[in-house]
């Protein structure tokens, strides 16, 4: 079972304006979350985090939202720009390793 | 200077053979993983090594192996390779368990 889910595996943007990329987990007792930023033929690189203390936090042009109530979390990117193209997984720690469990990512496209 | 690197980037091998793909990360980190992504495109942790203590996920055949010979390495060994091994396996550190990871660029293994 999926305990964290990203249920679209693509969007598609135009430059200048928001996206906005949803993600969805399972277990109330996740406390801290991220997002993970992954170019073809790359690692994944940590992009911005959450902890569950917080709704909302806000680094430059990329903001994450969470709703622990709905246990979803956002991240929204604005302005959008042609290099933000690129697959985004959200994660969270889970489990006795402190290992990431990821979602199945999406792939975001931002076209000029 | 890379971070966290990996050697090979590709590794294209027949079933049945015995192949080590290798780790290093120059961070003074005390944690590392070994992460697959399968075909589906889910990251999944292998195992974690924090100070030669190793946390093997019980889903993983005991034909992977890996071998830390020192705090910035760690190795892993496959035996005896099967098709269903083909992904791309990604190396991560971090200072200690439940910190942010960093990943490697990934070894992407062809099993013919």
């Amino acid at each position: 079972d999926q305990q964290v889910k990203q249920n679209s595996p693509s969007l598609s943007v135009q430059e200048g304006r928001i996206s906005i990329l949803n993600c969805d987990y399972t277990n109330s007792m996740f406390d801290y979350f991220l997002w993970y930023k992954k170019y073809p033929a790359e690692g994944p690189t940590f992009l911005i985090s959450i902890s569950s203390i917080k709704d909302k936090n806000e680094d430059g042009r990329f903001t994450v939202f969470l709703n622990k109530s709905a246990k979803h979390l956002s991240l929204h990117i604005v302005p959008s720009q042609p290099g933000d193209s690129a697959v985004y997984f959200c994660a969270t720690y889970g489990g006795s390793q402190g290992n990431l469990i990821f979602g199945k990512g999406t792939k975001l496209s931002v076209k000029p | 200077d890379t971070a966290v690197s990996q050697t090979p980037k590709y590794l294209v091998t027949q079933m049945g053979n015995d192949k080590s793909i290798k780790c290093e990360q120059n961070l003074g980190h005390d944690t590392m993983y070994w992460y697959k992504q399968d075909s589906k495109k889910f990251l999944k942790i292998m195992f974690s090594y924090n100070n030669k203590e190793l946390i093997i996920n019980e889903t993983v055949p005991n034909r992977f192996s890996p071998k830390s010979p020192d705090k910035a390495h760690l190795n892993l060994h496959i035996n005896s390779l099967e098709l269903g091994d083909s992904a791309v396996y990604f190396c991560a550190s971090s200072p200690n368990r439940g910190n942010e990871q960093y990943f490697g660029p990934g070894t992407r293994l062809t099993v013919t």
